[in-house]
C-alpha cells in the first residue's frame, strides 16, 4: 500500500541536543509538509517543500530546519530542542495545486528531557 | 484570510446515537472541504471530502454536504460506535491558486460510551 512513513515513532532527546526526524513516502507526491501538533490542538504547519522548493511559514522558529534530498524523503532537524518543542511531529504529502487533500504519516512523538 | 470554525467539544454520546459536528468556513476562493479523524496517538486520516457545492462526501457511515449558501460542511453519522471515539478536524484547502495548504478547525473530541 502507498503510504507515508515516519521514523522513529517515539524520540527522546536532551535539552539542546540536535535531533532529526525522518519521513518517507511511496505516493510520489510533489509536496511534503511538516506539522507540529501539541496536545489538544490542531496541527500547525512549520514548512513544506513543493518538489525542491522550500517554503517556510513566517512564524516557524529558526531552530527548525528541513531537508528534502529526493522525492521520497524529507527530514526535520531541530537544532537545539527546548522543552517547548516537545510535541507530535506530523509529516504529510499532497499533490499541491492539483488536489487539496493531504496524506499524513503516523507521527513522531518527541520528548525533550 | 481563510478560516474554519467547528463545534467545540468534547462531545460524549452513547453507542448508536446520532452524531452531528458543525463546521463553517470562510474562504476567499472556492475551497475544497475535508474532514480528518485522529485516533489517540496516531496521525490524521482523511475521512471524507467534497470539492464543489452540493457535493456529499461519505465514508464509513459518515457524511458531510458542501453547502455554499451557508458556508457549512457539517459531519453526521446515524449510529456511532465506540470505535468512532477520536478527534475530528474540519479543514479547507483553497486550491486553484498558489495556496495548497490546509486550514484546520480546532478539532472536536468525540467519546462514544458503550
Amino acid at each position: 500500500d502507498a503510504m507515508v512513513i515516519q521514523n522513529p515513532r517515539y524520540q527522546v532527546t536532551q535539552f539542546g541536543k540536535p535531533v532529526t526526524l525522518s519521513c518517507s513516502q511511496t505516493l510520489n507526491h510533489n509536496v511534503m509538509y511538516w506539522y507540529q501538533q501539541k496536545s489538544s490542538q490542531a496541527p500547525k504547519l512549520l514548512f513544506h517543500y513543493y518538489d525542491k522548493d522550500f517554503n517556510n511559514e513566517a512564524d516557524t522558529p529558526d531552530n527548525f530546519q528541513s531537508r528534502r534530498p529526493n522525492t521520497s524523503f524529507c527530514f526535520l532537524d531541530i537544532r537545539s530542542p527546548g522543552l517547548g518543542d516537545a510535541a507530535m511531529y506530523l509529516c504529510a504529502t499532497g499533490l499541491g495545486p492539483q488536489a487539496g487533500e493531504q496524506y499524513f504519516g503516523p507521527g513522531t512523538r518527541l520528548t525533550v528531557t | 484570510g481563510d478560516s474554519v470554525t467547528q463545534m467545540e467539544g468534547p462531545v460524549t454520546l452513547s453507542e448508536e446515537a446520532f452524531l452531528t459536528i458543525n463546521c463553517t468556513y470562510t474562504a476567499t476562493g472556492y475551497p475544497s472541504l475535508f474532514w480528518y479523524v485522529q485516533y489517540p496517538g496516531e496521525g490524521l486520516q482523511l475521512l471524507l471530502k467534497a470539492t464543489k457545492a452540493d457535493d456529499k462526501g461519505s465514508n464509513k457511515g459518515f457524511e458531510a454536504t458542501y453547502r455554499k449558501e451557508t458556508t457549512s460542511f457539517h459531519l453526521e453519522k446515524g449510529s456511532v460506535q465506540v470505535s468512532d471515539s477520536a478527534v475530528y478536524f474540519c479543514a479547507l484547502s483553497d486550491i486553484g491558486g498558489s495556496n495548497y495548504k490546509l486550514t484546520f478547525g480546532k478539532g472536536t473530541l468525540l467519546t462514544v460510551n458503550p
